[in-house]
């Protein structure tokens, strides 16, 4: 079945160093890629997507990349601040239209002050 | 954004009796929804897309019969968890589409405890 492999599960790093997070998927009719952040007790929010028909997306310090070819995409945090640190998952759909969506296992940030 | 609204965000509940757990789209009408339950510090285990006017569609090995599921409206998903028991104890969260979008809202979430 669909998969998604997500790493690493913890991830600490200090205030104002870059995080990466890498997640592979499995089922190349994938066409949408979301990362969620969940704060302890609370929804997961939606803090950045990308298409499969893009290589590259910014928004200010979050950035994420796919590459269709390998099945990978990656988040990247740049000048990490304590109230980053969550839990981050990286998530795989083939779209609207009642696809479901697979999440990968999460990953566990720290920022260190 | 879309909201969507879940309710109860927290229940007890005695081992052996129902829980139900709502999930509205407030200012959307969602053909489909999906019902998720998370355990402490694990990912988002999907546990099925619930599809207005049909029957869900369950995800390998989940209960049809312990984990009800009713999507009578555009607007509201129910969950019921029957004849619960301590290992039912989990975090449940829904999430819908508005089919414009690719991106999922979410729900609160319903923290639930059997005792």
């Amino acid at each position: 079945g669909e998969n998604v492999e997500q790493h690493p599960s913890t991830l600490s790093v200090q205030e104002g160093d870059s995080a990466v997070i890498k997640c592979t998927y499995s089922d190349s009719a994938s066409n949408y890629f979301p990362w969620y952040k969940q704060e302890l007790g609370k929804r997961p929010q939606l803090i950045i997507d990308i298409r499969s028909n893009v290589g590259e997306k910014k928004d200010q310090r979050i950035a994420v990349t796919l590459n269709k070819t390998a099945k990978h995409f990656s988040l990247h945090i740049t000048e990490t601040q304590p109230e980053d640190s969550a839990v981050y998952f990286c998530a795989a759909s083939r779209g609207t239209g009642g696809f479901k969506t697979i999440f990968g296992a999460g990953t566990r940030l720290f920022v260190k002050a | 954004g879309a909201v969507v609204s879940q309710h109860p965000s927290r229940v007890i509940c005695k081992s052996g009796t129902s829980v139900k757990i709502e999930c509205r789209s407030l200012d959307f009408q969602a053909t489909t929804m999906f019902w998720y339950r998370q355990f402490p510090k694990q990912s988002l285990m999907l546990m099925a897309t619930s599809n207005e006017g049909s029957k869900a569609t369950y995800e390998q090995g989940v209960e049809k019969d312990k984990f009800l599921i009713n999507h009578a409206s555009l607007t509201l998903s129910t969950l019921t968890v029957t004849s619960a028991h301590p290992e039912d104890s989990s975090f449940y969260i829904c999430s819908a589409e508005t089919g414009r979008d690719t991106e999922a809202f979410f729900g609160q979430g319903t923290r639930l405890t059997v005792v």
